[in-house]
């Protein structure tokens, strides 16, 4: 069965902090996607970025850089140089073939001033 | 191009009523899900349409959920005789379908159901 683990319930950081959320996933299939969403207070899911599990090239976009480890069944979010504007839930979630998406419980990521 | 809207945005009703939502998809995006998310989870899947048919629908979907494309575009979402645990965010998300590959869902901004 499919299953997405996000350990880190709630972070706090001062701005300017780097920061790291952590996903782990869980499929039997050779051929998955993962992605992440970002969840401001107005609740409105907004997609990150979406990786399928034969590219395991890190990406980089702005300050946004993912790490994609399938030894470890792991695609880890860093953001570098956090801003109050990344205050958000943050969501892992993994697609097999079938268009589901499976999301794990989120990561609120709280950047102070 | 606009994005996916709901409607509403918070409904607010009583134990027994029925409730219905509405989710407008981005233009000719063939596919529509709709997930339900309770407070401090994830969404979490509870079906999807490609055009007017229903090609999934998770265990999650009692009898007093129904959900209906009728002309493969705008979808509605209707819940019979609510339950206080009924109470969640409703989102629906669409993708356009691809020939290979898997499509990316983009959400809209979820109705906020309380059932009192």
């Amino acid at each position: 069965a499919q299953k997405v683990t996000q350990a880190q319930t709630e972070i706090s950081v001062v701005e300017k902090e780097d920061v790291t959320l952590d996903c782990v996933y869980e499929t039997r299939d050779t051929t998955y996607y993962l992605f992440w969403y970002k969840q401001p207070p107005s609740g409105e899911l907004v997609f990150l970025i979406r990786r399928n599990s034969f590219d395991e090239q890190n990406e980089i976009s702005g300050r946004y850089s993912w790490n994609f480890q399938k030894s470890t069944s792991s695609f880890n979010f860093t953001i570098t140089a956090s801003q109050v504007v990344d205050s958000a839930v943050y969501f892992c979630a993994l697609m097999e073939y079938g268009n589901k998406l499976v999301f794990g419980a989120g990561t609120i990521l709280r950047v102070k001033s | 191009d606009t994005g996916v809207s709901q409607d509403p945005r918070h409904k607010i009703t009583k134990r027994g009523q029925n409730v219905t939502f509405r989710c407008d998809p981005i233009s000719e995006h063939n596919r529509l899900y709709w997930y339900r998310q309770t407070l401090g989870q994830g969404p979490e899947f509870l079906t999807y349409f490609q055009n007017e048919a229903q090609l999934e629908k998770s265990r999650l979907l009692s009898d007093r959920f129904s959900a209906e494309r009728p002309k493969g575009s705008f979808s509605t979402l209707e819940i019979q005789h609510t339950e206080q645990g009924d109470s969640a965010m409703y989102l629906c998300a669409s993708s356009p379908l691809m020939t290979s590959g898997i499509e990316t869902q983009y959400f809209g901004p979820g109705t906020r159901l309380l059932v009192l």
